[in-house]
């Protein structure tokens, strides 16, 4: 069964809205990541999140990652047209050395 | 400039036809990855190589097959395609960053079989 879970599957939004994406896991893990993906295109990385921290930042991103619920959060704050795209966890199930991807939420941001 | 690479980006064959999906990165990562995806789905590893002369598979069955011969080089090939192997196929390599294995993806090729 898959290891990560986004939820929720489909997100539309306005210009200038935060959106909030959130990823569930069922095993251990060392560390958790998210992943965008444009359409028809690769992912490409955007944050990596360590079992022993509790929050993140990067730019407009905010992640904060919950190990007692196997949870975590992916904040996009004043979102773009451009920022719209498929985004996913990624985990590294039981410190394994294979990313496993959940199936992500699906984000529109309305102009 | 590094980066990863995949060609072609979109290839329609017929059934019973052999294809070999080429993944080529500059980056000298030892740890090299092919996913499969279906449109709006999850991505499912297939294939996977720690470095040169190893090749493991993934959690998803595949019939396709691997090889790693040269650091930079990870291609994919279907001996016979088949329209259930239509799909997007994603190739990536990954380097150790602070502790953890981050993929860098390519483009992807996008397989429609007839």
């Amino acid at each position: 069964s898959q290891q990560g879970e986004e939820d929720p599957q489909a997100l539309s939004i306005q210009e200038g809205e935060n959106a909030t994406m959130n990823c569930s896991y069922k095993t251990s893990i060392n560390n958790l990541q998210w992943y965008r993906q444009n359409s028809g295109r690769g992912l490409v990385h955007l944050i990596l999140i360590r079992s022993n921290e509790r929050e993140k930042h990067s730019g407009r991103l905010r992640v904060t990652l919950d190990t007692s619920k196997k949870s975590s959060s992916l904040l996009i704050t004043a979102s773009r047209a451009a920022d719209t795209a498929s985004y996913f966890c990624a985990t590294d199930a039981g410190g394994s050395e294979k990313l496993v991807f959940g199936k992500g939420t699906k984000l529109t941001v309305n102009p | 400039e590094a980066d990863i690479y995949q060609t072609p980006r979109y290839l329609v064959i017929g059934t019973g036809k052999k294809i070999t999906l080429e993944c080529s990165q500059t980056m000298g990562h030892d740890k090299m990855y092919w996913y499969q995806q279906d449109p709006g789905m999850e991505l499912h590893l297939i294939h996977y190589s720690y470095g040169v002369n190893s090749t493991e598979k993934g959690d998803l069955s595949s019939e396709s097959t691997v090889s790693r011969i040269r650091t930079e080089h990870f291609p994919l090939t279907l001996e016979s395609a088949r329209p259930s192997h239509t799909s997007q196929y994603l190739c990536a390599s990954s380097e150790t960053r602070s502790g953890a294995n981050v993929l860098t993806f390519g483009a992807g090729s996008r397989l429609t079989v007839l």
